[in-house]
């Protein structure tokens, strides 16, 4: 089993749609969560971390966190062509981040 | 300014030659991170380095070995490169050993020929 799995996609949506980008982990003892947003040739760029159970808004972003599930999700509302680009889950571990394989979003005009 | 350098962004060369990257970061960071990317975009942790000090080393070939001559540099150099050491390698760094608030570099794409 995959430390952290996500769909690789693409995931195509709609300008100006909500976008759903899912990730499931494997470790209960996880505690800190994060969402990288990497564009094609570009190096990955933090875009969103959750610490707790919940939702985390920033901007035209939300991230949820369940726990009990071992699931975490990103929500990317009004999405805009510039929102296409590949979408990493990250989980913190003992003195480490491990990277899900992620999920490439394509915002179609 | 570029708060995480690699140097050269580039790399093509022959199996057998030895090479080095080069990583800086001017963050005031404690630990920084190697990772490679293949062509499947799989960006997975090669080593960590606290303070200088080698944290993680994840079951890499002895044929790669990272330096870090103080906590802002830390370099990767590879003997005898083979045709599957191709991806692009990112160097990042955060604030300490439990952050996962990762900065990364610009990415060095290394070709093997």
């Amino acid at each position: 089993q995959k430390e952290v799995e996500q769909n690789s996609g693409p995931l195509s949506v709609p300008e100006g749609a909500i976008a759903s980008l899912n990730c499931t982990y494997s470790d209960r003892g996880s505690q800190s969560f994060f969402w990288y947003r990497q564009y094609s040739g570009k190096s990955p760029e933090l875009i969103m971390f959750i610490y707790s159970n919940g939702d985390k808004e920033d901007g035209r972003f939300t991230a949820q966190l369940n726990k009990a599930s071992q699931y975490v999700s990103l929500l990317i509302r009004d999405s805009q062509p510039s929102d296409s680009a590949t979408y990493l889950c990250a989980v913190g571990g003992y003195q480490k981040v491990t990277f899900g394989i992620g999920t490439k979003l394509q915002v179609i005009p | 300014d570029t708060a995480v350098s690699q140097t050269p962004k580039y790399l093509v060369t022959q199996m057998g030659n030895d090479k080095s990257i080069k990583c800086e970061q001017n963050l005031g960071h404690d630990t920084m991170y190697w990772y490679k990317q293949d062509s499947k975009k799989f960006l997975k942790i090669m080593f960590s380095y606290n303070n200088k000090e080698l944290i993680i080393n994840e079951t890499v070939p002895n044929r790669f070995s990272p330096k870090s001559p103080d906590k802002a540099h830390l370099n990767l150099h590879i003997n005898s490169l083979e045709l599957g050491d191709s991806a692009v390698y990112f160097c990042a760094s955060t604030l300490g050993l439990d952050s996962g608030e990762q900065y990364f570099g610009p990415g060095t794409r290394l070709t093997v020929t």
